[in-house]
């Protein structure tokens, strides 16, 4: 069965990097992997997705390992606007569905 | 444009009561979808849609009835109320292009059954 997995939780000062990693051993060569972080009491947004290279665009970069078994969410300067829970999502062969399968995600803690 | 728009932002039923949660889009999305979020969960797909006419099960569909007669709207239908359906209700729609493109979500229903 297709798994991803995700650390429960992260803690993070103001103004530091964050590394979100995530793992998706099972994913295919043709599964984009997205990421989503919904804040308290909204819904979950979009932050940015890849397939193969990295990505990088104006809320963060995507760095996704040479065999695709991982990746890691890169928030290159927190702030407290960006604690949240932060969900990868790989399509697991979902691509022509616009089915998104969330897991627990990682609860992102960012201290002044 | 307004995005996905959903009403009502709460709702409170009593079990065995049936309603409809409402959910339009204006960006001409094909694909459009509804999740269930409980507390301290992740989100869970109820049902999706292709297409106009085209719909399909999730993960969690037993209890929810959809229906897209129309590109615009995707309404989820509760047949009779439980308290195990109270939850925060999420329509989410995207485009029917790449497989990378971005879902875009309404603010949620808050529901309450008693």
């Amino acid at each position: 069965d297709a798994k991803t997995t995700q650390p429960n939780s992260m803690e993070s000062n103001e103004e530091e990097p964050v590394h979100l990693p995530c793992n998706h051993s099972t994913i295919s060569g043709t599964d984009y992997i997205h990421w989503y972080r919904q804040l308290p009491s909204q819904g979950p947004e979009y932050v940015i997705h890849g397939l193969t290279s990295n990505v990088n665009n104006r809320m963060a970069s995507l760095a996704i390992a040479e065999d695709r078994k991982s990746s890691t969410l890169i928030l290159h300067r927190a702030t407290l606007r960006d604690a949240a829970v932060y969900y990868c999502i790989p399509n697991y062969g979902s691509s022509n569905t616009g089915k998104l399968i969330f897991g627990q995600g990682t609860t992102l803690q960012v201290k002044p | 444009n307004a995005g996905v728009t959903q009403t009502p932002k709460f709702q409170v039923l009593k079990t065995g009561q049936s309603m409809t949660l409402q959910c339009a889009q204006d960006m001409n999305h094909e694909y459009m979808s509804w999740y269930r979020q409980d507390p301290g969960m992740g989100l869970r797909l109820i049902h999706y849609s292709v297409g106009a006419g085209i719909t399909d099960q999730g993960e969690v569909p037993n209890g929810y009835n959809v229906s897209r007669s129309t590109t615009e709207d995707f309404p989820l239908r509760l047949l009779s109320a439980a308290p195990s359906q109270t939850s925060v209700y999420f329509c989410a729609s995207r485009t029917s292009g790449p497989s990378g493109d971005t879902q875009y979500f309404g603010p949620g229903t808050r529901l309450t059954v008693l």
